[in-house]
Order: structure tokens, then C-alpha cells, then sequence
């Protein structure tokens, strides 16, 4: 079945202490996206990557990170977290953007609060 | 701006219709799409339509776009109760990012 797998589904932490969260893909798509979801806001781009190696900013990108070492993994790394990143997060995938829609499928979602 | 537009309510009855609105800014944009959002639950892609078309009907959804108003609407037909949810409608920016420009999503609520 092809899909977008998160996890964790669900993460309480405290301010401060690193963690990851992880994105991975079945579909061989080479486009990956992390979104944050807010109330009121919709979704925004935090970062992407067009292909392996190959990251980029999206609109919100501070206090994150992220890594693109194989097709699959999109992993996202909040190295210091604070309570401002308390947010529901989406990784989503489509193949390179050319000339068709290139839909992005979607994960499940990552609910994280900080402390 | 970047900012798309969507009402942020909407209520109907079981069996009529539903008619969600959306602006957006971009006139280059050459996708919009419509997704949807049930509790708990990502984001499911209902629909999408290419800038150059005007209508796009999929089963029960009619998708309208008036590009000249940069106005998008999605049309449900007999709406049911699985059918509430949050709607979010998005444009494709042609920049290097590719990425998805969202409104801030309709809650459809169904009415038995």
C-alpha cells in the first residue's frame, strides 16, 4: 500500500530536549515536505527537499532541521525545543514536480507539545 | 501576499448541497487543489484542477475556478454526515519551492 508513515503519532516533551521525528515514504517519490498545522493558519512549509542531499528552507524553518540521506527518510530534528513549536505536524511526499499535478500525499500527522 | 482565503464555517443539511469558497493570489499557479481533513486523520486529496480549465466534476465534487477573480469553489452534491470535515483548498507556487500555499480550511458541518 503505498504511503506516508510518522512517527511518533503523538509526543509530550520539555523545552530544551532534542528529539526527531521521522517521515518515510513508499512510493519512490523524490519530493519531501515537512508542514506545521495551526489553528487559523492552515498548513506552512517548514522545509523540503527536491531529492537525496538536497534540502531547502521553506517558510517557517527556524528551530528545525532536517536530513535527506536516502529517497525515503525525511527525518525532522528539533534540536532544542520550545513551547512555540507545540503544533501538529505532516511530512508529505510526491514525485519530482513537473509538468502534472504531482500530488503531495499526505502522513497522518505528528501531534507534539512542549513544556 | 500569500494568502488563500477560505470562509472558516460552514453548516447544511444531510442531503443538500454544500459550497465551499476559496481566494487565492498567485495567477501563475497552474494547480489548486482541495483536500480534506477528517478528525485526527491527515490529509486526504479530494480533488485538483489545472489553471486552464474552468469546471472539473469527480462524482458528487464540482470544482469551479474563475481565474480572472482567482476565486475556487468546491461543490459537494448531496452532502452526508461523513462528509464533515475540514476542507482546505491550496495553490501550487511554480517557484523553487513547489510548495503548497493553504488556506486556513472550512469546517464543513453536516446536520442530520
Amino acid at each position: 500500500e503505498a504511503q506516508v508513515t510518522q512517527n511518533p503519532r503523538y509526543l509530550i516533551t520539555v523545552t530544551g530536549k532534542k528529539l526527531t521525528v521521522t517521515c518515510s515514504q513508499n512510493m519512490n517519490h523524490e519530493y519531501m515536505s515537512w508542514y506545521r498545522q495551526d489553528p487559523g493558519l492552515g498548513l506552512r512549509q517548514i522545509y523540503y527537499s527536491m531529492n537525496v542531499e538536497v534540502t531547502d528552507k521553506g517558510d517557517v524553518p527556524e528551530g528545525y532541521k532536517v536530513s535527506r540521506k536516502e529517497k525515503r527518510n525525511f527525518p525532522l530534528i528539533l534540536e532544542s525545543p520550545s513551547p512555540n513549536q507545540t503544533s501538529l505536524y505532516f511530512c508529505a511526499s510526491s514525485r519530482r514536480v513537473g509538468g502534472g499535478p504531482d500530488t503531495q500525499y499526505f502522513g497522518p500527522g505528528t501531534r507534539l507539545t512542549v513544556l | 501576499g500569500e494568502d488563500v482565503e477560505q470562509s472558516l464555517f460552514l453548516s447544511v443539511r444531510e442531503g443538500d448541497s454544500s459550497v465551499i469558497n476559496c481566494t487565492y493570489t498567485d495567477s501563475s499557479s497552474t494547480y489548486l487543489y482541495w483536500y480534506k481533513q477528517e478528525p485526527g486523520a491527515g490529509l486526504q486529496l479530494l480533488t485538483y484542477i489545472f489553471s486552464n480549465m474552468d469546471m472539473k466534476q469527480d462524482q458528487r465534487l464540482t470544482v469551479l475556478l474563475n481565474k480572472k477573480d482567482k476565486h475556487l469553489s468546491l461543490r459537494i452534491a448531496d452532502t452526508q454526515t461523513g462528509d464533515s470535515a475540514i476542507y482546505f483548498c491550496a495553490e501550487r507556487r511554480m517557484d523553487s519551492s513547489y510548495k503548497l500555499i493553504f488556506g486556513s480550511g472550512t469546517r464543513l458541518l453536516v446536520r442530520p
